[in-house]
């Protein structure tokens, strides 16, 4: 158990939809991670927040969003949804102290779009 | 162009045997570099990370390697267990931007 909890664990939509995944990160850490893994993109890395700030961004679409709330939680939001937007969802936390980066990995969230 | 790649998608291997997987990275100006296990239905796990400015970083059975002149990292694994058996993934963190790219990621599977 890395000590990221992500809900929902599974999560089944319909096409042109709206959903919200939540992430809690270890406590302490400052940072989290957004990643995204389907089988034919492997890993993508998403957006990044550190105490409520963003900052860094990989390849997330116009059509996600993040936030990370004062409490330190994260929701990541994917709207407009498509077939191609199935896949795993993954949480990531780190401290971020000094040059630290070690990530912590959630469960993930499975997404299915049909 | 991005891309952190790897060269072998499966590596099939002895227990007990030494594993090495290998992974070419694109970027120059990378600073950090990591190691992922993602063991099947679960989150991807760190096991070992190396800054730009080593070349060798050894764990608990585990050593990264890091040839920055051909822009190469491996990850050794000594007397490899069935627990090994995973996806290995590396990662690459672009100084400039803070953001990770990570390779495909390669199968290892441990022969008992």
């Amino acid at each position: 158990d890395s000590g990221v909890t992500q809900t929902p664990k599974h999560l089944i939509t319909a096409t042109g939809q709206r959903v919200t995944l939540r992430c809690s990160p270890r406590s302490g850490d400052l940072s989290v991670y957004w990643y995204q893994q389907s089988l034919d993109q492997g890993l993508q890395f998403l957006i990044q927040y550190y105490n409520g700030e963003e900052r860094a961004k990989g390849n997330i679409l116009e059509r996600f969003s993040a936030q990370q709330f004062p409490d330190l939680h994260s929701e990541l939001n994917l709207s407009s949804l498509e077939l191609g937007d199935s896949a795993l969802y993954f949480c990531a936390s780190s401290p971020l102290t000094g040059e630290a980066y070690e990530q912590y990995f959630g469960p993930g969230t499975r997404l299915t779009v049909t | 162009g991005e891309s952190v790649g790897l060269h072998l998608p499966t590596l099939s291997v002895q227990e007990g045997d030494n594993s090495i997987i290998n992974c070419a990275y694109s970027n120059s100006a990378s600073d950090y570099f990591i190691w992922y296990k993602q063991e099947s239905g679960k989150g991807p796990q760190f096991i070992i990370d190396i800054r730009s400015n080593m070349d060798k970083r050894q764990g608990q059975r585990v050593t990264v390697l890091l040839n920055k002149t051909v822009k190469h990292l491996s990850l050794q694994i000594a007397a490899t267990q069935p627990g090994d058996s995973a996806v290995y993934f590396c990662a690459e963190r672009w100084s400039n931007t803070g953001k990770l790219i990570f390779g495909q990621g390669t199968t290892l599977q441990v022969k008992p």
